[in-house]
């Protein structure tokens, strides 16, 4: 079946320094792929929606310079938290959709825990 | 705006007995679909079943069952027979028609254990 993979499952980083979280559809095209961010016991929040070729969409509140987002290939959507600080320690989780019609599934990843000490 | 509301943060059942987990959501949309998911303890996000609004049917999979009442705006799901696997955080979530993007809005989530 159809898989999304994310990488890394878990990076600590300092306070400050850039880090770079990778979802990448195996075996089909991806032409959205949407980022949540799920803090302990609480939900998942969708943070911003990225379609192939395009700026991403930030959903209200998020800051866009901060969490950069690109869309390179149908395959591949990368997360860059930009000098990270320790709030912005999450689990991070990605969602792929390989078309926009009735029978498309969507699919996650197994999610990046991010801790900034 | 879409919203879930999941008003049971943490339930209990016993292995081999029936659990039902609430959900409630509003939208002024006419075609969209309603989910539950399971997220184990290693976060893994899981599809449990899926709705579409358009159908009266109630859809089922296997021990995993849903009431949608689409007047009343809730979709609730029951588990039966439930298993010690079940034993999970389950998430109640939203979604425009598909060709309209396909991003999902989620509820609180429920925290299910399932005793032996």
């Amino acid at each position: 079946g159809a898989v999304v993979s994310q990488h890394p499952s878990w990076v600590i980083c300092k306070s400050g320094t850039s880090v770079k979280i990778e979802c990448r559809s195996l075996d089909f095209q991806a032409t959205t792929m949407f980022w949540y961010r799920q803090f302990p016991k609480q939900s998942l929040m969708l943070m911003a929606t990225s379609n192939e070729g395009s700026k991403a969409t930030y959903e209200q509140g998020v800051e866009k310079d901060k969490f950069l987002i690109n869309h390179a290939s149908l395959t591949l959507s990368t997360l860059t938290v930009t000098s990270a600080h320790p709030e912005d320690s999450s689990f991070y989780i990605c969602s792929a959709i390989y078309r926009s019609s009735y029978n498309s599934p969507l699919h996650f990843g197994n999610g990046t825990r991010l801790t900034v000490t | 705006a879409q919203t879930v509301t999941q008003s049971q943060p943490e339930m209990s059942v016993q292995e081999a007995e029936t659990v039902t987990l609430s959900c409630t959501y509003d939208t002024s949309e006419s075609n969209y679909y309603l989910f539950w998911y399971k997220q184990p303890p290693s976060r893994q996000m899981i599809l449990v079943i899926r709705q579409e609004a358009y159908k009266q049917q109630n859809a089922t999979e296997n021990r995993f069952s849903v009431n949608f009442q689409k007047a009343a705006k809730s979709f609730s799901l029951k588990i039966s027979d439930s298993q010690l696997g079940d034993t999970a955080m389950y998430f109640c979530a939203f979604m425009k028609a598909y060709n309209q993007g396909g991003k999902l809005i989620f509820g609180q989530g429920t925290e299910l254990s399932v005793k032996p």
